[in-house]
């Protein structure tokens, strides 16, 4: 099973970017990642997913290197409705879903 | 179109009882997962129902168990509760529970042990 580390917190402000890296160094050849984010006593909601290179959607960009050894979520123009918990899972490819949760990184976005 | 509902919201039980919680899944969707989450140990997976069958289970006593129906609606019951049972309990729904599926999370079931 691929663990995950990936930093306990984080502090911005608004409008900068903010890049959360997590390292997976046993990721297998078929795994994909995935990030969600947390707010207080609400349950995780999806941001981005991907396999390799780079994943972009509305909210947030995801890089991929090529060993696949590690993962950068990218935030661009944060604002204090970003502050919560974030998640980077390795998402193991099989039947059925088991999402294994890491620690998180804690982002507090400041005016 | 609905998200995922858990009822109840809160629970209060004391310890020896057994507590059912609910989860109604977004329409469509077969797969539903369960996690409990506490300040210790963090979010943790505890079992996954695809088709009325446990497709996928956590490591987790055998007091933690579950079942779903026909219309992939699902419960999951703890017996012989324990202070250490106290948790946020997140129900998480998705098509058909595969890799790319998205896991859509409810709101949550907070039970408090006493």
């Amino acid at each position: 099973l691929a663990k995950t580390t990936q930093p306990i917190s984080m502090d911005s402000y608004e409008g900068q970017e903010v890049n959360i890296t997590c390292s997976h160094n046993n990721i297998a050849t078929n795994d994909y990642i995935t990030w969600y984010q947390q707010f207080p006593s609400q349950g995780p909601r999806f941001i981005i997913q991907g396999y390799k290179t780079k994943v972009t959607n509305e909210v947030a960009s995801l890089f991929i290197p090529a060993d696949r050894k590690s993962s950068t979520l990218s935030l661009p123009r944060v604002s204090l409705s970003d502050t919560a918990v974030y998640y980077c899972l390795v998402v193991l490819n099989q039947a059925g879903t088991a999402l294994i949760f890491g620690k998180g990184t804690t982002l507090s976005v400041s005016s | 179109k609905a998200g995922v509902t858990q009822t109840p919201r809160y629970l209060i039980k004391t310890r020896g009882q057994q507590v059912t919680l609910s989860c109604s899944p977004i329409s469509g969707h077969r797969s539903v997962s369960w996690y409990q989450q506490t300040p210790g140990q963090g979010l943790q997976f505890l079992f996954e129902y695809f088709s009325e069958t446990q497709r996928n289970k956590g490591n987790f006593p055998g007091r933690f168990s579950g079942r779903q129906f026909s219309n992939s609606r699902s419960e999951m019951n703890v017996s012989t509760l324990e202070l250490g049972d106290s948790a946020l309990y997140l129900c998480a729904s998705s098509l058909e529970g595969t890799t790319t599926d998205t896991q859509y999370f409810g709101p949550g079931t907070r039970l408090t042990v006493l």
